[in-house]
Protein backbone atom coordinates (compact mmCIF):
# COMPACT_ATOMS: atom_id res chain seq x y z
CA UNK A 1 0.00 0.00 0.00
CA UNK A 2 1.06 3.52 -1.12
CA UNK A 3 1.88 5.05 2.28
CA UNK A 4 1.18 8.44 3.47
CA UNK A 5 3.20 11.14 6.13
CA UNK A 6 1.81 13.50 8.74
CA UNK A 7 2.49 15.46 11.48
CA UNK A 8 1.46 13.51 14.81
CA UNK A 9 -0.61 16.50 16.23
CA UNK A 10 -0.94 20.30 15.37
CA UNK A 11 -2.47 23.03 16.99
CA UNK A 12 -4.95 26.35 15.70
CA UNK A 13 -6.35 29.24 17.27
CA UNK A 14 -10.32 29.38 16.81
CA UNK A 15 -11.66 31.03 13.44
CA UNK A 16 -8.26 31.11 12.00
CA UNK A 17 -6.97 29.13 8.89
CA UNK A 18 -5.45 25.52 9.63
CA UNK A 19 -3.35 23.72 6.62
CA UNK A 20 -3.20 20.23 7.56
CA UNK A 21 -0.12 18.98 5.61
CA UNK A 22 0.22 15.09 4.11
CA UNK A 23 3.83 13.70 2.19
CA UNK A 24 2.78 10.85 -0.11
CA UNK A 25 5.89 10.44 -2.36
CA UNK A 26 5.31 6.77 -3.80
CA UNK A 27 2.01 7.84 -4.66
CA UNK A 28 1.03 5.49 -8.01
CA UNK A 29 -0.78 7.76 -11.66
CA UNK A 30 -4.28 5.75 -10.23
CA UNK A 31 -4.47 6.76 -6.37
CA UNK A 32 -7.12 9.14 -5.30
CA UNK A 33 -5.99 11.45 -1.89
CA UNK A 34 -8.68 11.01 0.31
CA UNK A 35 -9.21 13.14 3.29
CA UNK A 36 -11.24 11.95 6.51
CA UNK A 37 -11.80 13.09 10.11
CA UNK A 38 -12.67 11.39 12.96
CA UNK A 39 -14.11 13.34 15.96
CA UNK A 40 -13.91 11.75 19.70
CA UNK A 41 -16.07 8.74 20.19
CA UNK A 42 -17.63 9.08 16.82
CA UNK A 43 -16.96 6.96 13.15
CA UNK A 44 -14.77 8.24 10.75
CA UNK A 45 -15.82 10.86 8.52
CA UNK A 46 -15.63 12.06 4.86
CA UNK A 47 -13.87 15.44 3.94
CA UNK A 48 -12.79 15.57 0.83
CA UNK A 49 -10.70 14.06 -2.38
CA UNK A 50 -8.65 14.68 -5.27
CA UNK A 51 -6.81 13.48 -8.02
CA UNK A 52 -4.46 16.28 -9.40
CA UNK A 53 -6.48 19.54 -9.30
CA UNK A 54 -7.50 21.71 -6.24
CA UNK A 55 -10.92 20.76 -4.90
CA UNK A 56 -12.71 23.18 -2.65
CA UNK A 57 -16.18 21.55 -1.14
CA UNK A 58 -17.94 23.38 2.16
CA UNK A 59 -16.06 21.75 4.30
CA UNK A 60 -12.56 22.34 3.32
CA UNK A 61 -10.38 22.65 1.07
CA UNK A 62 -7.63 20.17 -0.80
CA UNK A 63 -4.47 21.93 -2.46
CA UNK A 64 -2.34 18.96 -4.32
CA UNK A 65 1.03 19.40 -5.74
CA UNK A 66 2.35 19.40 -9.38
CA UNK A 67 4.12 16.00 -8.79
CA UNK A 68 1.45 14.81 -6.59
CA UNK A 69 4.02 14.21 -3.89
CA UNK A 70 2.45 16.13 -1.28
CA UNK A 71 -1.12 17.52 -0.65
CA UNK A 72 -2.66 20.05 2.35
CA UNK A 73 -5.80 19.88 3.71
CA UNK A 74 -6.97 23.73 4.29
CA UNK A 75 -9.85 24.52 7.06
CA UNK A 76 -10.50 27.96 6.15
CA UNK A 77 -11.92 29.09 9.52
CA UNK A 78 -10.98 26.00 11.81
CA UNK A 79 -13.83 25.87 14.78
CA UNK A 80 -13.89 23.90 18.41
CA UNK A 81 -16.05 21.02 16.17
CA UNK A 82 -12.82 21.01 13.39
CA UNK A 83 -11.36 19.55 16.67
CA UNK A 84 -10.38 16.01 15.19
CA UNK A 85 -8.10 13.20 14.17
CA UNK A 86 -7.32 13.89 10.30
CA UNK A 87 -6.37 11.15 8.23
CA UNK A 88 -4.50 11.48 4.71
CA UNK A 89 -5.24 8.46 2.57
CA UNK A 90 -5.15 7.26 -0.89
CA UNK A 91 -6.89 5.26 -2.22
CA UNK A 92 -8.53 3.63 -5.96
CA UNK A 93 -11.91 2.48 -6.26
CA UNK A 94 -13.39 0.32 -4.04
CA UNK A 95 -10.28 -0.85 -2.29
CA UNK A 96 -10.43 -0.91 1.73
CA UNK A 97 -9.11 2.50 3.47
CA UNK A 98 -5.98 1.84 4.73
CA UNK A 99 -5.35 4.50 7.87
CA UNK A 100 -2.49 5.69 9.33
CA UNK A 101 -1.87 7.60 12.41
CA UNK A 102 -3.33 10.93 11.19
CA UNK A 103 -2.64 14.33 12.31
CA UNK A 104 -4.35 15.03 16.12
CA UNK A 105 -6.41 18.21 15.48
CA UNK A 106 -6.49 21.05 18.65
CA UNK A 107 -8.69 24.12 18.50
CA UNK A 108 -7.33 26.42 21.00
CA UNK A 109 -10.58 28.81 21.78
CA UNK B 1 -31.43 9.95 3.77
CA UNK B 2 -30.61 7.71 6.75
CA UNK B 3 -26.51 7.05 6.72
CA UNK B 4 -24.91 3.62 8.05
CA UNK B 5 -26.68 2.62 11.11
CA UNK B 6 -24.81 0.06 13.36
CA UNK B 7 -26.56 -1.61 16.58
CA UNK B 8 -26.00 -2.41 18.89
CA UNK B 9 -23.91 0.61 20.07
CA UNK B 10 -22.27 -0.71 23.00
CA UNK B 11 -22.29 -4.58 23.68
CA UNK B 12 -20.87 -5.86 26.82
CA UNK B 13 -19.86 -10.01 26.62
CA UNK B 14 -18.27 -12.35 29.47
CA UNK B 15 -14.75 -13.88 27.70
CA UNK B 16 -16.29 -17.16 25.62
CA UNK B 17 -19.61 -15.44 25.08
CA UNK B 18 -20.28 -14.43 21.16
CA UNK B 19 -20.89 -11.26 19.81
CA UNK B 20 -23.20 -10.35 16.77
CA UNK B 21 -22.42 -6.59 15.75
CA UNK B 22 -25.25 -5.64 12.89
CA UNK B 23 -24.30 -3.25 9.85
CA UNK B 24 -27.47 -1.77 7.76
CA UNK B 25 -25.79 0.19 4.67
CA UNK B 26 -26.92 3.57 2.90
CA UNK B 27 -29.51 3.23 1.23
CA UNK B 28 -28.43 2.03 -2.61
CA UNK B 29 -24.63 1.08 -1.12
CA UNK B 30 -24.27 -2.36 -2.18
CA UNK B 31 -20.55 -2.91 -0.18
CA UNK B 32 -19.75 -2.83 3.16
CA UNK B 33 -16.42 -2.94 4.95
CA UNK B 34 -15.83 -3.73 8.55
CA UNK B 35 -13.10 -2.14 10.73
CA UNK B 36 -11.47 -2.38 14.07
CA UNK B 37 -9.71 0.40 16.37
CA UNK B 38 -8.04 -1.24 19.26
CA UNK B 39 -7.92 1.37 22.48
CA UNK B 40 -5.72 4.21 21.52
CA UNK B 41 -4.74 3.01 17.98
CA UNK B 42 -5.85 3.73 14.15
CA UNK B 43 -8.93 1.61 12.73
CA UNK B 44 -7.58 -1.36 10.76
CA UNK B 45 -9.45 -3.04 7.71
CA UNK B 46 -10.91 -6.23 8.88
CA UNK B 47 -13.18 -7.49 6.00
CA UNK B 48 -14.67 -6.36 2.88
CA UNK B 49 -18.11 -7.67 1.23
CA UNK B 50 -20.55 -7.16 -0.94
CA UNK B 51 -24.16 -8.85 -0.88
CA UNK B 52 -23.45 -12.36 -0.61
CA UNK B 53 -20.20 -12.37 -1.41
CA UNK B 54 -16.56 -12.05 0.55
CA UNK B 55 -14.36 -9.71 -1.70
CA UNK B 56 -11.62 -9.32 1.11
CA UNK B 57 -10.74 -11.00 4.24
CA UNK B 58 -7.32 -10.20 4.32
CA UNK B 59 -7.39 -8.10 7.96
CA UNK B 60 -9.94 -10.68 9.57
CA UNK B 61 -8.24 -12.89 12.60
CA UNK B 62 -7.89 -16.17 11.33
CA UNK B 63 -10.52 -18.22 14.16
CA UNK B 64 -13.10 -16.67 16.05
CA UNK B 65 -14.03 -13.92 13.85
CA UNK B 66 -16.96 -14.57 10.43
CA UNK B 67 -18.62 -11.85 8.73
CA UNK B 68 -21.71 -11.92 6.24
CA UNK B 69 -23.56 -9.80 4.44
CA UNK B 70 -26.97 -11.63 3.24
CA UNK B 71 -29.11 -11.10 0.15
CA UNK B 72 -31.59 -9.56 2.89
CA UNK B 73 -31.09 -7.97 5.89
CA UNK B 74 -28.01 -6.62 7.58
CA UNK B 75 -24.10 -7.49 7.22
CA UNK B 76 -23.50 -9.43 10.68
CA UNK B 77 -20.11 -9.74 12.28
CA UNK B 78 -19.75 -12.68 14.38
CA UNK B 79 -16.64 -13.21 17.26
CA UNK B 80 -17.22 -16.50 18.50
CA UNK B 81 -15.74 -16.91 22.14
CA UNK B 82 -14.41 -13.83 22.75
CA UNK B 83 -11.32 -12.67 24.47
CA UNK B 84 -10.61 -9.44 26.40
CA UNK B 85 -8.62 -8.88 23.24
CA UNK B 86 -11.61 -8.40 21.70
CA UNK B 87 -12.33 -4.89 23.13
CA UNK B 88 -12.11 -2.45 20.64
CA UNK B 89 -14.85 -0.25 18.48
CA UNK B 90 -15.58 -2.33 15.41
CA UNK B 91 -16.85 0.47 12.41
CA UNK B 92 -18.87 -0.15 9.49
CA UNK B 93 -18.36 2.00 6.21
CA UNK B 94 -20.54 1.39 2.82
CA UNK B 95 -19.97 2.59 -0.53
CA UNK B 96 -21.72 2.35 -4.12
CA UNK B 97 -20.91 0.06 -6.97
CA UNK B 98 -17.33 -0.72 -7.91
CA UNK B 99 -16.77 0.18 -11.08
CA UNK B 100 -15.94 4.19 -9.97
CA UNK B 101 -12.49 5.09 -9.76
CA UNK B 102 -13.45 7.56 -6.76
CA UNK B 103 -15.41 5.37 -4.26
CA UNK B 104 -16.40 7.25 -0.96
CA UNK B 105 -16.53 4.99 1.85
CA UNK B 106 -19.22 6.62 4.49
CA UNK B 107 -18.74 5.14 7.58
CA UNK B 108 -21.52 4.13 10.66
CA UNK B 109 -21.15 5.11 14.57
CA UNK B 110 -19.40 1.87 15.48
CA UNK B 111 -20.78 -0.83 17.99
CA UNK B 112 -18.13 -0.57 21.18
CA UNK B 113 -17.25 -3.92 22.70
CA UNK B 114 -16.20 -4.34 26.11
CA UNK B 115 -15.59 -7.92 26.90
CA UNK B 116 -14.90 -8.84 30.83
Amino acid sequence: DAKTTQPNSMESNEEEPVHLPCNHSTISGTDYIHWYRQLPSQGPEYVIHGLTSNVNNRMASLAIAEDRKSSTLILHRATLRDAAVYYCILHFGNEKLTFGTGTRLTIIP
Amino acid sequence: NAGVMQNPRHLVRRRGQEARLRCSPMKGHSHVYWYRQLPEEGLKFMVYLQKENIIDESGMPKERFSAEFPKEGPSILRIQQVVRGDSAAYFCASSRQRARLQETQYFGPGTRLLVL
